[in-house]
């Protein structure tokens, strides 16, 4: 059984500054997806980012990026230029190729500060 | 495109009564995963429906169960409610490829009490 493992229950950043999630995976699988989703106070799970585990580049997207690190199992979020709206929890998810469910770690809290 | 919505957004209910959870897909996608999320539990996967099938379904007791109707439409049901059901249910729905996202809806807060 896959699991997802988020060692920061919280984090705070300040307004346009960096700041990088953690998530380690466990798997024996070679195919697979791996996700960032948050989740602001309004409860939306929204996608933030996803990378295929076959891509040796890191995926980004505008001022997300992540940092794939297939034979440590890691994936890490960068969040860059820090907005207020960016304020939520963080999940990161594991799906294995052919599969249809996703696995999710604990959460991160990110709380950025005015 | 529309996302995906869910309906009703909130409900109370009482310990032992069942419970029906509504979910619509984005136009075209055929696959809709449902999932609960709980303080303690965290996010936990309960199903996933394919055209009308189910292709895959969590550890959960037997009074979970869904279905999928022939528009992509999905619902699922909770009998005999316990207190501890009380959850966020969150319905995702993707295209049905093996490759797709999963985009979620808004969820429905449920409260056993």
């Amino acid at each position: 059984a896959q699991t997802v493992t988020q060692s920061q229950p919280e984090m705070s950043v300040q307004e346009a500054e960096t700041v990088t999630l953690s998530c380690t995976y466990d798997t024996s699988e070679n195919n697979y997806y791996l996700f960032w989703y948050k989740q602001p106070p309004s409860r939306q799970m929204i996608l933030v980012i996803r990378q295929e585990a076959y891509k040796q580049q890191n995926a980004t997207e505008n001022r997300f990026s992540v940092n794939f690190q297939k034979a440590a199992k890691s994936f890490s979020l960068k969040i860059s230029d820090s907005q207020l709206g960016d304020t939520a929890m963080y999940f990161c998810a594991f799906m294995k190729g052919y599969g249809n469910k996703l696995v999710f770690g604990a959460g991160t809290i990110l709380r950025v500060k005015s | 495109k529309a996302g995906v919505t869910q309906t009703p957004r909130y409900l109370i209910k009482t310990r032992g009564q069942q419970v029906t959870l509504s979910c619509s897909p984005i136009s075209g996608h055929r696959s809709v995963s449902w999932y609960q999320q709980t303080p303690g539990q965290g996010l936990q996967f309960l199903f996933e429906y394919f055209s009308e099938t189910q292709r895959n379904k969590g550890n959960f007791p037997g009074r979970f169960s869904g279905r999928q109707f022939s528009n992509s439409r999905s619902e699922m049901n909770v009998s005999t409610l316990e207190l501890g059901d009380s959850a966020l249910y969150l319905c995702a729905s993707r295209g049905g490829g093996w490759t797709d996202t999963q985009y979620f809806g808004p969820g429905t807060r449920l409260t056993v009490l």
